[in-house]
């Protein structure tokens, strides 16, 4: 079963209005954190907004926000306010504690979601 | 420089061709990885790097080798690629130590294509 899903290939926004983009992950460890990164078509990769299992309160950074639902195992990032410079690649990642060697560094991604802000 | 930096972005190399692709981070971090990141298909992991010693991970061709001189410098040595090597090499780093939860920071990446 795949780690982490992220069902929108793609998805368009008007400028100004919010958007939700969806992630669900699968583990069974009960500590881990899901990690939201943002990758423009220059290729980095940008670090957005982080959760933790364990936090009581929903993640907010900026205009980005992650709606944690910890029984139904979603990690949804909401981006208030598009701008055109929105537009990327937006990849939900999760990292597990219980790995040894080179697992309990590893971020698993998504497949990603293709974010287009249309003027 | 600040961050992440990789260098070359673009590399196009032949199957017999040996290359290697150069990360240095500027964050005193600890950790370095190295990822791929493939048309269609999530992003890999393929070798980590704490206090400059590499943590095991036994699933990468060996035509594919990593150094890591200190631990500000990361390289990804490169010899006898195939075509479905080309790729998006990613370097990142982090300040952990394995089993806990801090984010990466990634580079800008070097588009490999091996003809």
């Amino acid at each position: 079963a795949q780690k982490i899903t992220q069902t929108q290939p793609g998805m368009f926004v008007q400028e100004k209005e919010a958007v939700t983009l969806d992630c669900t992950y699968d583990t069974s460890d009960p500590s881990y954190g899901l990690f939201w990164y943002k990758q423009p078509s220059s290729g980095e990769m940008i670090f957005l907004i982080y959760q933790g299992s364990y936090d009581q309160q929903n993640a907010t950074e900026g205009r980005y926000s992650l709606n944690f639902q910890k029984a139904r195992k979603s990690a949804n990032l909401v981006i208030s306010a598009s701008q055109l410079g929105d537009s990327a690649m937006y990849f939900c990642a999760m990292r597990e504690v219980a790995y040894s060697g080179a697992g309990s560094y590893q971020l698993t991604f998504g497949k990603g979601t293709k974010l287009s802000v249309i003027p | 420089e600040t961050g992440v930096t990789q260098t070359p972005r673009h590399l196009v190399m032949g199957m017999t061709n040996k290359k290697s692709l150069k990360c240095e981070q500027h964050l005193g971090h600890n950790a370095m990885y190295w990822y791929k990141q493939s048309a269609k298909k999530p992003l890999e992991l393929m070798f980590v790097y704490s206090l400059e010693e590499r943590v095991e991970n036994n699933s990468v061709p060996s035509r594919f080798s990593p150094e890591c001189p200190n631990s500000s410098h990361l390289f990804l040595h490169l010899h006898t690629l195939q075509p479905e090597d080309s790729a998006l090499y990613l370097c990142a780093s982090s300040q952990d130590y394995g089993g806990e939860l801090y984010e990466q920071y990634f580079g800008p990446g070097t588009r490999l294509t091996v003809t």
